[in-house]
């Protein structure tokens, strides 16, 4: 099964200031079809999961540009440009090229300094 | 707009079964594969099955092979995960989620499975 890390696991952030977390897959999630399905999630509390981002950089409808997906191969990262008392919670990565199973990282939770 | 409403959770002793259901509107169920996604209390999610959209095919976990069925009824827009010989283990939120543009665009709420004696 393909293994996902993210870092840092908690990230204290300053709103208004930008924010970045980084996922990496046990092996390279390109597809024979040369796409890379990695996918980000944003769960509040509370709430039920949400995705922010597929195919690494393509946001889902509805979802702030202020939220950006970038990566290739392995190493892949989730950016917030001015974070937003909104966006606390915490955020997967998840990989749907190697599965079954689709695997999900560890989770970052992301809260307010 | 996009609904997806689970049911059917509650307490279930150990190696019984329980069903749930997830109904879907505001889109074209018949057209989509769908997936059951867990989460246990305080941790992180963990994909269970997926289903095509047809019905066709069903893949899942391997903690869950031989004890957990995925299918679907699509004159009824509903999902369905049947659940036997449960373990302490599979106790855990359960949210039915839709597959497009890649798997989970949207989910439900969740239902809560509790197993315990």
């Amino acid at each position: 099964d393909v293994v996902m890390t993210q870092s840092p696991l908690s990230l204290p952030v300053t709103l208004g200031q930008p924010a970045s977390i980084s996922c990496r897959s046990s092996q390279s999630l390109v597809y024979s079809d040369g796409n890379t399905y990695l996918s980000w999630f944003q769960q509040r509390p509370g709430q039920s999961p949400r995705r922010l981002i597929y195919k690494v950089s393509n946001r889902d409808s509805g979802v702030p540009d202020r939220f950006s997906g970038s990566g290739s191969g392995t190493d892949f990262t989730l950016k917030i440009s001015r974070v937003e008392a909104e966006d606390v919670g915490v955020y997967y990565c998840m990989q749907g090229t190697h599965w079954p199973p689709f695997t999900f990282g560890p989770g970052t939770k992301v809260d307010i300094k | 707009q996009v609904q997806l409403v689970e049911s059917g959770g509650g307490v279930v002793q150990p190696g019984r079964s329980l069903r749930l259901s997830c109904a879907a509107s505001g889109f074209t169920f018949s057209s989509n594969g769908m997936h059951w996604v867990r989460q246990a209390p305080g941790k992180g999610l963990e994909w269970v099955a997926v289903i095509w959209y047809d019905g066709s095919e069903e893949y899942y976990v391997d903690s869950v092979k031989g004890r957990f069925t995925i299918s679907r009824d699509n004159s009824k827009n509903t999902l369905y995960l049947q659940m036997n010989s449960l373990r302490a283990e599979d106790t855990a939120v359960y949210y039915c989620a839709r597959d497009q543009n890649g798997p989970f665009d949207r989910w439900g709420q969740g239902t809560l499975v509790t197993v315990s004696s």
